[in-house]
């Protein structure tokens, strides 16, 4: 029974497209994160959402827009990729100080 | 900008040694810390966490936190070649639910 459970694992796709990546948490927590890991493997936080409200965006192209429609729900919309955009990125879910739980990861490449 | 920093590695260490991992952070009002293990193509996965100064165990591992040297480190004892990973030091800092992660130490146990 997946905890947090990101969808799709896996996007090939070409520069200039539009793709979005699902992400839902069965934990009941009230916050959810979006991170960006690089080739480098450096994780970075790029959004995080409260009872779906956008509470953290850290410097990220506006080309990336996070939508949650419930709490136990928070998607991620990349307009007009291009190839720095290729990464893994990871949904996460917490509740205040305590750990994140993480989704497997979406490897994004871009062509 | 609140910092994590941890040495990239690779640390070779010999099967049944002590491994010891070492992390600063430079908010000085943090709370909230964290290690996670990532081995290669997969999602950060909690192992410890430590909310007081002084030492920490579980099985394995210990965790240990001074908040004046700001500074967090993780032992794991017995090492074994499945130990082999990269170890993720994880702030939550003041003000902020928000995890702030180092680079990553490489951990590379030999038979």
């Amino acid at each position: 029974d997946t905890a947090v459970s990101q969808t799709p694992k896996y996007l090939v796709t070409q520069m200039g497209n539009d793709k979005s990546i699902k992400c839902e948490q069965n934990l009941g927590h009230d916050t959810m994160y979006w991170y960006k890991q690089d080739s480098k493997k450096f994780l970075k936080i790029m959004f995080s959402y409260n009872n779906k409200e956008l509470i953290i965006n850290e410097t990220v192209p506006n080309r990336f827009s996070p939508k949650s429609p419930d709490k136990a729900h928070l998607n991620l919309h990349i307009n007009s990729l291009e190839l720095g955009d290729s990464a893994v990125y990871f949904c996460a879910s917490g509740v205040s100080n305590q750990p994140q739980h993480f989704g497997d990861g979406t490897r994004l490449s871009i062509l | 900008q609140k910092e994590v920093e941890q040495n990239s590695g690779p640390l070779s260490v010999p099967e049944g040694a002590i491994a010891s991992l070492n992390c600063t952070y430079s908010d000085r009002g943090s709370q909230s810390f964290f290690w996670y293990r990532q081995y290669s193509g997969k999602s950060p996965e909690l192992i410890m966490s430590i909310y007081s100064n002084g030492d920490k165990e579980d099985g394995r591992f210990t965790a240990q936190l001074n908040k004046a040297s700001q500074y967090v480190s993780l032992l794991i004892r017995d090492s074994q070649p499945s130990d082999s990973a990269t170890y993720l030091c994880a702030v939550i800092g003041s003000g902020y639910s928000t995890l702030t992660f180092g680079k990553g130490t490489m951990l590379l146990v030999s038979p």
